[in-house]
């Protein structure tokens, strides 16, 4: 089974400050981790993903995540939070070996509240 | 960049009616999704479809549930007959070999 755990469901943060949106996961084997952006009346929109390699991946918009195996975390980190930045944030995994139809397995989202 | 198109945005349906929600995916990808988001709770997995058969389908996705690909561009997820609990926002998705997935904007089902 997989699932991740966001924890928090809003995070408030000022404009110009470091954000960081939680996601803690559970896989039998080796995880594939992803983020979503939704920005109202749209998808949810690829942000960044983690596959093997460097624990720090980079993605859109300035954002990045670290991936940390022994506490078993991914989570979603900017610099220097924008006003536009507000949306909802969704973490998502896949187990590597379930591979029949790379199904990803969502969080519940957190949205991201980022004031002037 | 390329979009997932859905159609309808917004779908009313009395209890017990068929609906066919409609999607669109990018041309070149091979890889297709349903998920959906009852309001407050997590995106849910419900099926993916790939080279024109379901290759994996969550516990949600019952006998009322169906999926088709009737054409080279058009990707339809049919609801037999809707239950109130079948409300939600449904979204559909495609992949190409990058497993970045697209989504589309969704479609809102309400069934009274």
């Amino acid at each position: 089974a997989q699932s991740v755990a966001q924890p928090e469901d809003q995070v408030n943060v000022a404009e110009g400050n470091p954000l960081t949106v939680k996601c803690t996961y559970s896989v039998s084997g080796n995880p594939y981790l992803f983020w979503y952006v939704q920005y109202p009346n749209r998808g949810l929109q690829f942000l960044l993903k983690y596959i093997t390699g460097d624990n720090l991946v980079k993605g859109s918009y300035g954002f990045e995540a670290e991936f940390n195996k022994s506490q078993t975390s991914f989570h979603l980190k900017k610099p220097s939070a924008l006003v536009s930045d507000s949306a909802l944030y969704f973490c998502a995994v896949r187990d590597v070996n379930s591979n029949s139809g790379y199904a990803l397995n969502f969080g519940k989202g957190t949205s991201l509240l980022v004031t002037p | 960049e390329p979009e997932v198109t859905q159609t309808p945005s917004h779908q009313v349906t009395q209890m017990g009616q068929e609906v066919i929600l409609r999607c669109v995916p990018i041309s070149n990808h091979l890889y297709f999704y349903w998920y959906r988001q009852i309001l407050g709770q997590k995106v849910e997995f419900l099926v993916s479809f790939y080279n024109n058969e379901i290759s994996e389908k969550s516990e949600i996705f019952d006998d009322q549930f169906s999926v088709e690909r009737p054409d080279g561009s058009n990707f339809t997820l049919k609801i037999r007959s809707t239950k109130l609990e079948d409300s939600a926002m449904y979204f559909c998705a495609s992949m190409g070999v990058d497993e970045k997935l697209f989504f589309g904007s969704g479609t809102q089902l309400s069934v009274l």
